[in-house]
């Protein structure tokens, strides 16, 4: 089955300080990954789309220069939370598509938790 | 913008008993997934329906779509404690004449099921 590797799982920063997470299509290669945030006891919601070599789409509501997302290969995506505060402290979770229509795969997500 | 309603939002079950989670969507779209969240974990793919009248069937848990009513269930049978979990529906609509890539998630299902 598709892979996908999300790490850290867990993070704790400080506030002020920026902190990245990696996504990475282990056994495919995805033409688009999906970043979500998840704050307890809420559903997910959808922060951007991003494709290889373009840049990522955001979701109205979502800062673009808070939330910097990176999709220089077909295997790798980056989200880097900047100037993190406690507000952004929240489970964020991405998704890789191997080809338009059809399913996509979760990461194991991450627990950001900014201090 | 499309709706995802689930309902109920909690549910609290004895073991042994039957239920369904209803999963309403506002728009047209032929691919529906049901997911399973375990508390600080990320999505479990539990169903793929990619057209009306689709029934899946595995261990308790039976999902169906009827895409003319723009309505899924998940459908719990004799419920045993290790399903408690909170489950989500996802829709995928369509963009013009084709499917899209994007979920929009209900807000979930936290299900306890007490011995």
């Amino acid at each position: 089955g598709a892979v996908v590797s999300q790490h850290p799982s867990r993070v704790i920063c400080k506030s002020g300080t920026s902190v990245k997470i990696e996504c990475r299509s282990l056994d495919f290669q995805a033409t688009t990954m999906f970043w979500y945030r998840q704050f307890p006891k809420q559903s997910l919601m959808l922060m951007a789309t991003s494709n290889e070599g373009s840049k990522a789409t955001y979701e109205q509501g979502v800062e673009k220069d808070k939330f910097l997302i990176n999709h220089a290969s077909l295997t790798l995506s980056t989200l880097t939370v900047t100037s993190a505060h406690p507000e952004d402290s929240s489970f964020y979770i991405c998704s890789a598509l191997r080809d338009p229509g059809t399913e996509a795969f979760f990461g194991q997500g991450t627990r950001l938790t900014v201090v | 913008e499309l709706k995802v309603e689930q309902n109920p939002l909690f549910l609290s079950m004895q073991e042994g008993k039957n239920y369904t989670i209803y999963c309403n969507y506002s728009t047209t779209s032929d691919r529906l997934y049901w997911y399973r969240q375990d508390p600080g974990k990320s999505l479990e793919s539990l169903f793929v329906l990619l057209s009306n009248g689709a029934v899946k069937q595995e261990g308790r848990l039976m999902a169906s779509l009827d895409t003319k009513a723009r309505l899924s269930t998940l459908h719990i049978t004799a419920a045993v404690h290790d399903l408690s979990a909170t489950y989500f529906c996802a829709v995928v609509p369509f963009v013009g004449e084709t499917s899209g890539s994007r979920l929009t998630f209900g807000e979930g299902t936290q299900l306890t099921v007490n011995p």
